[in-house]
């Protein structure tokens, strides 16, 4: 079956560094996206990889490796509007978009 | 970015009433339009994919005789729950895609639909 995995919740002070994680079996593959929801609401749109390597977007950067079947979403300077989900989903070979559970994530000051 | 726009942004209705919700691609044509279900502190559950001119793809489970899809322009898909029963309360979302199939989604704002 189709599988994304990433962590469900994790906690991270302001200011600082967090590296959130995803890894994914899927039935082929055209793109792996990241998307950010604030809780209430609908998801936005941060990172599309499909090549391997880093996509670096300001404070936000999205890692692929395609053969380690994994991605990560790094966030710098972490700031308080930050605290969200993060989901990750991936487009398998017939371009349908697999979704992970999302991590939620909680900055403290 | 690109511009999705959903209303009502929040519906309260009756058990066995009607709700139309209402996805529209402001800033470029939809060739595809996906409709997706969330329950609290849930993951994202696509319920149907529609193109538009044809019919809508139910994924497994999704009744489409209960959640009518309509996809009649590039710009425009509507939603319909009928006879809404109190387990249909959810968090609604649309999100569109333009010509090419690996284009990114990008998702309405939701609509949040309570049913009494």
């Amino acid at each position: 079956g189709q599988n994304i995995d990433q962590p469900t919740e994790m906690t991270a002070t302001e200011g600082a560094i967090v590296q959130i994680n995803c890894t994914y079996q899927t039935s082929g593959f055209n793109g792996l996206f990241w998307y950010q929801q604030h809780a209430g609401e609908a998801p936005t749109f941060l990172s599309y990889n499909v090549l391997d390597g880093l996509e670096e977007k300001g404070r936000f950067s999205s890692f692929l490796s395609r053969s380690k079947g994994y991605s990560y979403l790094l966030l710098k300077e972490l700031q308080m509007k930050d605290s969200a989900s993060y989901l990750c989903a991936v487009m398998d070979s017939n371009y349908q978009l697999i979704w992970g559970a999302g991590t939620k994530l909680i900055i403290k000051p | 970015g690109a511009v999705v726009s959903q209303h009502p942004s929040r519906v309260i209705c009756k058990s066995g009433t009607s709700v139309k919700i209402e996805c529209r691609s402001l800033d470029f044509q939809a060739t595809t339009m996906f409709w997706y279900r969330q329950f609290p502190k849930k993951s994202l559950m696509l319920m149907a994919t529609s193109n538009e001119g044809s019919k809508a793809t139910y994924e497994q489970g999704v009744e489409k005789d209960k959640f009518l899809i309509n996809h009649a322009s590039l710009t425009l898909s509507t939603l319909t729950v009928t006879s809404a029963h109190p387990e249909d309360s959810s968090f609604y979302i649309c999100s569109a895609r333009g010509d090419a199939i690996q284009e990114t989604q990008y998702f309405g704002p939701g609509t949040r639909l309570l049913v009494l």
